[in-house]
């Protein structure tokens, strides 16, 4: 079975703190994404990898950063966290043209 | 643009058929997915649709008509266990596929009664 972890299933951060998300997929996926989820805007993409070292900017990207330092992990960075950031972060890994697997996901909460 | 619609919420009874409907209108076309997702759980994948017709896998069947923009996923012999929220996703065509980055629509709340 495919295995998507992300290391933390609640975080409660301050305004103004850095934040990192990790994910780690254990099925030597190409393809890696960060995602959040908002009621009543469904799943907006933050940013993605295809390859190690590589990334892309989705939808969303600004006060986001990414890491992917090995395949096999891919690291969300907010630089100064804000309440408006204040979301469900689901991170999802796919070969290339096959279905993606999600984690459990994080809730964050900035106060 | 890229655009994809679905209904926000639909009820349907214990046993019965329902149908959820899914428009999009993307700048390149390159395969759809469903995905159920309950309420605090992440997505998982139901089904994927690449050409045009119907895929059926149990009680879930998945239509598609490139044509007409157009998805559905058919639950039948609903249960309980189908509360949930489905979201239809379309694979973004301008990559060509290469980066299987995904559009995703809202989703639609299915409450199932007894």
């Amino acid at each position: 079975d495919v295995k998507v972890t992300q290391s933390s299933r609640y975080l409660v951060k301050r305004t103004g703190e850095k934040v990192f998300l990790e994910c780690v997929q254990d099925m030597d996926h190409e393809n890696m994404f960060w995602y959040r989820q908002d009621p009543g805007l469904g799943l907006r993409l933050i940013y993605f990898s295809y390859d190690v070292k590589m990334k892309e900017k989705g939808d969303i990207p600004e006060g986001y950063s990414v890491s992917r330092e090995k395949k096999e992990r891919f690291s969300l960075i907010l630089e100064s966290a804000s309440t408006n950031q204040t979301s469900m972060y689901l991170c999802a890994s796919s070969q290339t043209t096959t279905e993606q697997y999600f984690g459990p996901g994080t809730r964050l909460t900035v106060t | 643009g890229q655009n994809i619609d679905q209904p926000t919420e639909m009820t349907a009874t214990e046993g019965a058929i329902v149908q959820i409907n899914c428009t999009y209108q993307t700048s390149g076309f390159n395969g759809l997915f469903w995905y159920q997702q309950h309420a605090g759980e992440a997505p998982t994948f139901l089904s994927y649709n690449v050409l045009d017709g119907l895929e059926e896998k149990g009680r879930f069947s998945s239509f598609l008509s490139r044509s007409k923009g157009y998805s559905y996923l058919l639950l039948k012999e609903l249960q309980m266990k189908d509360s949930a929220s489905y979201l239809c996703a379309v694979r973004d065509g301008r990559y060509g596929g290469a980066t299987n980055k995904l559009i995703f629509g809202t989703g639609t709340l299915l409450a199932v009664q007894p």
